[in-house]
């Protein structure tokens, strides 16, 4: 299965809004509703921030939003803020039991 | 609090294996999956496998079949990793997570060098 599309880098100055998109095929992200989005500072774990496509797990911020249509997934995040600044990684389920993430953005806050 | 804690920091020779533990606590471990994720250094998350630890059933990506083993020790609620054949290209940090509502907990991973 072949790794899901992001662009490499984005970037953002303070308090604008930033999208990343993650596109798959019709085999995952576009069959199923179960894409995630992970956060991971250097040196840390991932930290996931959007599962479900849209759904935001207790505790992040409602800055970060997710969004699909049709082989491709989003991850909107607005009024930027400098600790946004990370890599981002989407995830899509591809079925029987397999995942499959994306090769990574790096976001950049100017 | 719900935690997945892993083994320590490994270094393997060419062509040995290695063995990675996950052991989790905060909550009942035969009900969520477990997933293993690697990442080479400057890389990106390379998705590895998936374990149901009440069934033992696993899956494996496609690339590390034949070389990847998941299992798991119910009596500890501690998951394992096992990637035989070892090259260079192995080299990396070595995640496992929770798969309940996305990858919602991890652990700290294990970095295991594969040098002569």
């Amino acid at each position: 299965q072949s790794a899901l599309t992001q662009p490499r880098s984005v970037s953002g100055s303070p308090g604008q809004s930033v999208t990343i998109s993650c596109a798959g095929t019709s085999s995952d992200v576009g069959r199923y509703n179960y894409v995630s989005w992970y956060q991971q500072h250097p040196g840390k774990a991932p930290k996931l921030m959007i599962y479900d496509v849209t759904e935001r797990p207790s505790g992040v911020p409602n800055r970060f939003s997710g969004s699909k249509s049709a082989n491709t997934a989003s991850l909107t995040i607005s009024g930027l803020q400098a600790e946004d600044e990370a890599d981002y990684y989407c995830c899509s389920y591809g079925g029987t039991q397999n995942f499959v993430f994306g090769g990574g953005t790096k976001l950049t806050v100017l | 609090q719900v935690q997945l804690v892993q083994s320590g920091a490994e270094v393997k020779e060419p062509g040995a294996s290695v063995k990675v533990s996950c052991k989790a606590s905060g909550y009942t471990f035969t009900n969520h999956e477990i997933i293993w994720v690697r990442q080479a250094a400057g890389q990106g998350l390379e998705w590895m496998g998936w374990m149901n630890p009440n069934s033992g059933f696993t899956n494996n990506a496609q690339k590390f079949q034949g070389r990847v083993t998941m299992t798991r020790d119910t009596s500890i609620s501690t998951a394992y990793m096992e990637l035989t054949s070892l090259t260079p290209d192995d080299t990396a940090v070595y995640y496992c997570a929770r798969n309940r509502q996305g990858l919602q907990v991890w652990g700290q991973g294990t970095l295991v060098t594969v040098s002569s």
